[in-house]
């Protein structure tokens, strides 16, 4: 089946931690994103990549990092810079050029011990 | 920044009955997405929009990108309770970026639905 998926589904973080979330599709898109949500907010973009081995900074990159070494895979890396990172992280991939639609994984909910 | 404004933030409605929300902009948008999201889940596409006053149907499902191209409306038709989760639209302005495009989120539309 053809789709985004996002590992794990919860994930616990320690005070001072790095941590990484995976998120991989096999949809052939170019464009890969990642988006924060919190309760009963829409969603803020971190990342986005075009295309492999090339990212940007969206609207709250502080304390987070990216790679695109593959062109399936986007990881999203938490980085302890980051001090409020309990919320639900989302994936997106978008088939590239001139296509806006973006599909989304299943997510990540992330949590400070 | 852009934001996209949508209402109503929630809604409580009996099985059966047909829902409405909207979205409106400050700046135009080339495009309005609606998605459709359940507890613990990602958001689901329902329906994409991509010239002003086109009118598209999924189901009992109907959106429009406004006129002005500000705006967009969902209805849901003789809702049942599989219909419960937040609706978020999402709008995509004119400025051109290559290869990735950048989303605005609303802030979603809770529905609930008593039996």
């Amino acid at each position: 089946d053809g789709g985004i998926t996002q590992s794990p589904k919860y994930l616990f973080r320690k005070e001072g931690q790095n941590v990484t979330l995976s998120c991989e599709q096999n949809l052939n898109h170019d464009a890969m994103y990642w988006y924060r949500q919190d309760p009963g907010q829409g969603l803020r973009l971190i990342y986005y990549s075009q295309i492999v081995n090339d990212f940007q900074k969206g609207d709250i990159a502080e304390g987070y990092s990216v790679s695109r070494e593959k062109k399936e895979s986007f990881p999203l890396t938490v980085t302890s810079a980051q001090k409020n990172p309990t919320a639900f992280y989302l994936c997106a991939s978008s088939p590239g050029t001139g296509a806006s639609t973006q599909y989304f994984g299943p997510g990540t909910r992330l949590l400070v011990l | 920044g852009q934001q996209l404004n949508q209402s109503p933030q929630s809604m409580f409605i009996q099985e059966g009955e047909d829902v409405s929300m909207n979205c409106t902009s400050s700046s135009i948008f080339n495009t309005w997405l609606w998605y459709k999201q359940d507890p613990g889940e990602g958001p689901v596409l329902l329906i994409a929009l991509y010239k002003a006053g086109e009118l598209t149907s999924n189901g009992r499902l109907t959106a429009q990108f406004g006129i002005t191209r500000k705006d967009s409306f969902l209805n849901i038709s003789a809702s049942i309770p599989s219909d419960v989760g937040i609706y978020f639209c999402a709008g995509q302005g004119p400025e051109r970026i290559q290869g990735a495009q950048k989303l605005v989120f609303g802030q979603g539309t809770r529905l609930t639905i008593n039996p």
